[in-house]
């Protein structure tokens, strides 16, 4: 079956970079999303990479994918305190309409 | 261009009661799903529409239906309200299946 697995909780300082990874069971997965969810507000859609990349840069933002290890990384360099969210991994397998979330990871960022 | 809006933000119902949320996707979406949240369970999927037909479905009980307009718009619909169903309820839109989806506000459901 499908599962992602993510750390809860990750605290950072501001100015430094922060990783939260990401790890899924699911081989046939085609698609993996980071999503941010900040208080009282939907998911947003920060970037995503197809399973036949292994890396994407997007400003600020790294994502790594080692498929062999089902494991997926989101670098966030240069943390602000404005990036304090939950941060949520997903999947699509191939065939499927419906990407599977994991539980998120909040990450805190202090001064 | 509007993004996914969801109606209403907040919700108070007692148990027993029905309630129908409403999301309207953002114009050319024609895939709306819906999610349900909470701290214990995290996103939990309840169902997609696709020019109006659930084409996928959740592991909810039957209380959960839901429906989408012609105008790609959707209601879904709690019965029977319980104490667990205290949640927030998102719906997202999709273009299509190899894109992401654009997430709503919620709807934040509270059962007394």
């Amino acid at each position: 079956g499908e599962d992602v697995e993510q750390s809860l909780f990750l605290s950072v300082r501001e100015g430094d970079s922060s990783v939260i990874n990401c790890t899924y069971t699911d081989s046939s997965s085609t698609y993996l999303y980071w999503y941010k969810q900040e208080p009282g507000a939907g998911l947003q859609l920060l970037t995503y990479i197809f399973s036949n990349m292994d890396m994407k840069q997007d400003q600020r933002l790294t994502v790594l994918l080692n498929k062999k290890d089902k494991h997926l990384s989101l670098r966030i360099a240069d943390t602000q305190t404005g990036d304090s969210a939950i941060y949520f991994c997903a999947e699509r397998a191939r065939g499927s309409y419906i990407p599977t979330f994991g539980r998120g990871t909040s990450l805190i960022v202090h001064p | 261009k509007a993004g996914v809006t969801q109606t209403p933000r907040y919700l108070i119902k007692t148990r027993g009661q029905q309630v129908t949320l409403s999301c309207s996707p953002i114009s050319g979406h024609r895939s709306v799903s819906w999610y349900q949240q909470t701290p214990g369970q995290g996103l939990q999927f309840l169902f997609e529409y696709f020019s109006e037909t659930q084409r996928n479905k959740g592991n909810f009980p039957g209380r959960f239906s839901g429906r989408q307009f012609s105008n790609s718009r959707s209601e879904m619909n709690v019965s029977t309200l319980e104490l667990g169903d205290s949640a927030l309820y998102l719906c997202a839109s999709s273009p299509g299946q190899n894109y992401g989806y654009t997430f709503g506000s919620g709807t934040r459901l509270t059962v007394v």
